[in-house]
């Protein structure tokens, strides 16, 4: 069954750098989304993107974060200055009609 | 902004026990309410549902929605010690973004 891929697992990085978190969508479904969790509390959504542009994000995404579909299989989120509070899962979602799927997500670790 | 809240927060049965968890909702545009079951990691999709009065079953598993009262119930019958998860409701909006509620932890004992 086709699933959603992220990558790394997990990733661990010093403040200030930038990191690139990698996800492969199920290869027919077009809207993709990055949500995020940090421990003990709710998932909360980061952005979506449909038709190779952002459809909407949240106030959490701000400019250090981007994303881009490079080369029409992956998806991936880059935060550009990683500060303590972005340690979190990071969750990849693609969605076929109203059902949004989840990849394995990649905790990140800013120390 | 969309609010989803889940009650309760938690809660412990045994084997062979049913549970009832309650999902309530405010949001604009209701698109989709869906429910997913997050063990270690991702979240696992178990019902998306649109319609009020529709049950949807899955094994043990069923959910119901009233958008009339904007709320939706999941029941698990006959728990199993493999159920234990943290069980998360989310409504998809006109823009399709899932809003997510803090979720209810179910802790099924042998």
């Amino acid at each position: 069954e086709p699933e959603v891929t992220q990558t790394p697992s997990h990733q661990v990085t010093q403040m200030g750098q930038e990191v690139i978190l990698r996800c492969v969508p199920i290869s027919n479904h077009l809207y993709f989304y990055w949500y995020r969790q940090i421990l003990g509390q709710k998932v909360e959504f980061l952005v979506s993107f449909y038709n190779n542009e952002i459809s909407e994000k949240s106030e959490i995404f701000d400019d250090q974060f981007s994303v881009e579909r490079p080369d029409g299989s992956n998806f991936t989120l880059k935060i550009r200055s990683t500060k303590l509070e972005d340690s979190a899962m990071y969750f990849c979602a693609s969605q076929v009609g109203r059902e949004q799927f989840f990849g394995p997500g990649t905790r990140l670790t800013v120390l | 902004e969309d609010k989803v809240v889940q009650s309760p927060l938690s809660l412990v049965v045994h084997e062979g026990d049913t549970v009832t968890l309650n999902c309530s909702y405010e949001v604009t545009n209701f698109r989709s309410l869906l429910w997913y079951k997050q063990e270690k990691k991702a979240p696992t999709f178990l019902f998306m549902l649109t319609s009020s009065g529709i049950e949807k079953k899955s094994g043990r598993l069923s959910s119901i929605l009233d958008k009339k009262e904007l709320f939706s119930i999941l029941n698990i019958t006959a728990t199993q010690t493999g159920d234990s998860a943290v069980y998360l409701c989310a409504v998809g909006g006109g823009d399709y973004k899932l809003s997510f509620g803090a979720g209810t932890t179910v802790t099924v004992r042998a």
